[in-house]
C-alpha cells in the first residue's frame, strides 16, 4: 500500500512562479524524502528531512515536515522550465521507504 | 563511481518466457532495493536487500517473480513465467543505511 499521498496531482505554472506540492503520510517515520523524476529516467534524490526536523532548505528548494498532521511540503521557488517533472515523497524509516504516486508538475513557458 | 547499472534497458518478450533483470549496485553500499513502476499503481517496493541478505520480499506480487543477491554487487529479479500484466518499468536501487536511495535508469518491460 502506498505510505505517501502527493497533493496535487498535477500542476501547471508560468516559470519564475513558485511550486508548492504537498505530501501526506500514513504512519511514524525516521525521515522523510523528496525525488525527482523526469521522463523516460529514473529517480533523483532532492532532499531529506529528518523527524526531528521542521524545515529544511537546499538552493531552491524548501521542504518543511508537520509530523503531528504526519504531512510535508515541498516549495521550488523561481521555477524554471527545467524543473518540468514528476515529485515523489517517500517516508519510512533508515531503510525501507514508500513512495507516493507523485505530482507532475509542468513549466509553461 | 558509474552509478547504478541496470541491463537491459528495454525487453520485449512473449508471454510465457523467463525473463532476467539485472543491477549492479553502487560500491560500498550495503542496501539494494528492487521497484517496479506503473502508471496505474505507481512506484512499488518489490524487495530490499541488506548486505546481500533478503529482508522484505512482501511486494513480491506472486511466486513468478523471484530475486537474489549473490554478492556485493550484483543482483537479478526473474519473472518465470512472464504475463502481459508484468509490463512495467522496473527499476533497482541503492543506499546507505538512512541514506537517499540512488536509482537506476530502469528496464521497461513489455510482456506481448
Amino acid at each position: 500500500s502506498q505510505q505517501g499521498e502527493e497533493d496535487p496531482q498535477a500542476l501547471s505554472i508560468q516559470e519564475g512562479e513558485n511550486a508548492t506540492m504537498n505530501c501526506s503520510y500514513k504512519t511514524s517515520i525516521n525521515n522523510l524524502q523528496w525525488y525527482r523524476q523526469n521522463s523516460g529516467r529514473g529517480l533523483v534524490h532532492l532532499i531529506l528531512i529528518r523527524s526531528n526536523e521542521r524545515e529544511k532548505h537546499s538552493g531552491r528548494l524548501r521542504v518543511t515536515l508537520d509530523t503531528s498532521k504526519k504531512s510535508s511540503s515541498l516549495l521550488i521557488t523561481a521555477s524554471r522550465a527545467a524543473d518540468t517533472a514528476s515529485y515523489f515523497c517517500a517516508s519510512g524509516g533508515d531503510d525501507k521507504i514508500i513512495f507516493g504516486k507523485g505530482t507532475r508538475l509542468h513549466i509553461l513557458p | 563511481d558509474a552509478g547504478v547499472i541496470q541491463s537491459p534497458r528495454h525487453e520485449v518478450t512473449e508471454m510465457g518466457q523467463e525473463v532476467t533483470l539485472r543491477c549492479k549496485p553502487i560500491s560500498g553500499h550495503d542496501y539494494l532495493f528492487w521497484y517496479r513502476q506503473t502508471m496505474m499503481r505507481g512506484l512499488e517496493l518489490l524487495i530490499y536487500f541488506n548486505n546481500n541478505v533478503p529482508i522484505d520480499d512482501s511486494g513480491m506480487p506472486e511466486d513468478r517473480f523471484s530475486a537474489k543477491m549473490p554478492n556485493a554487487s550484483f543482483s537479478t529479479l526473474k519473472i518465470q513465467p512472464s504475463e502481459p500484466r508484468d509490463s512495467a518499468v522496473y527499476f533497482c536501487a541503492s543506499s546507505s543505511t538512512g541514506g537517499e536511495q540512488f536509482f537506476g535508469p530502469g528496464t521497461r518491460l513489455t510482456v506481448l
